[in-house]
């Protein structure tokens, strides 16, 4: 299916571990992002990436790894996930940074 | 510093009638602003983008306007309907890459 996909789709794991969330859009948009959205903090950026091998950091980056090794996919790593790092995160892909932002459904992760 | 607000209360309104949703910001110098529809449980939607020396922008039954002497971007939903029920947000660019997005506002369409 055309589009951006995002798995899991939920995860519960444990303090401490190693976490990674994948993100997959078939439309060859130059730029990916990754957000996370939690209440009363809204929509923050983590990550972003303009091209295969260009990442960023976004607003809140510590604690998450990126990479971008094919123009498809844009995988987010928790290193060592801590409790804060609990929310649901979206992927979002553009063709152009002054674009629209074209989201996936989102990954529920929680951090026991 | 930068802030974008959004009403952070609902707004109820009766189907038929026009929603009008406020976005203000400041300390920003966008060139352009966007509006994104969320639903529970999903993620946002791009709806619409206005430039800087764009001051209406119309879609359907969307219209946003953009006042960047006052700082403000409007958004309108005319004939709401149940379906248009949501949460509205507004997104401003800022240092080149980013795009930075309000709190939203929920919208509630009664019928």
């Amino acid at each position: 299916d055309a589009g951006i996909t995002q798995s899991p789709r939920y995860k519960i794991t444990e303090t401490g571990r190693q976490v990674t969330l994948m993100c997959h859009q078939t439309w060859s948009h130059s730029y990916m992002f990754w957000y996370r959205q939690d209440l009363g903090h809204g929509l923050r950026l983590i990550y972003y990436s303009a091209a295969a091998d260009i990442t960023d950091k976004g607003e809140v980056p510590d604690g998450y790894v990126v990479s971008r090794s094919k123009t498809e996919n844009f995988p987010l790593t928790l290193e060592s996930a801590t409790r804060s790092q609990t929310s649901v995160y979206f992927c979002a892909s553009s063709a152009n940074r002054d674009r629209g932002r074209f989201f996936g459904p989102g990954t529920r992760l929680t951090v026991l | 510093s930068q802030k974008i607000e959004q009403n952070s209360e609902a707004l109820n309104i009766q189907e038929g009638k026009t929603a009008t949703l406020t976005c203000n910001y400041t300390n920003y110098s966008p060139a352009y602003l966007q509006w994104y529809r969320q639903d529970p449980g999903r993620g946002p939607v791009f709806l619409l983008l206005i430039r800087e020396n764009e001051k209406e922008k119309r879609k359907e039954r969307l219209k946003v306007t953009f006042d960047t002497t006052l700082k403000q971007s409007l958004f309108h939903i005319t004939a709401s309907q149940p379906a248009d029920s949501a949460t509205y947000l507004c997104a401003l660019p800022h240092a080149g890459n980013m795009l930075t997005f309000g709190g939203g506002t929920r919208l509630m369409v009664k019928p």
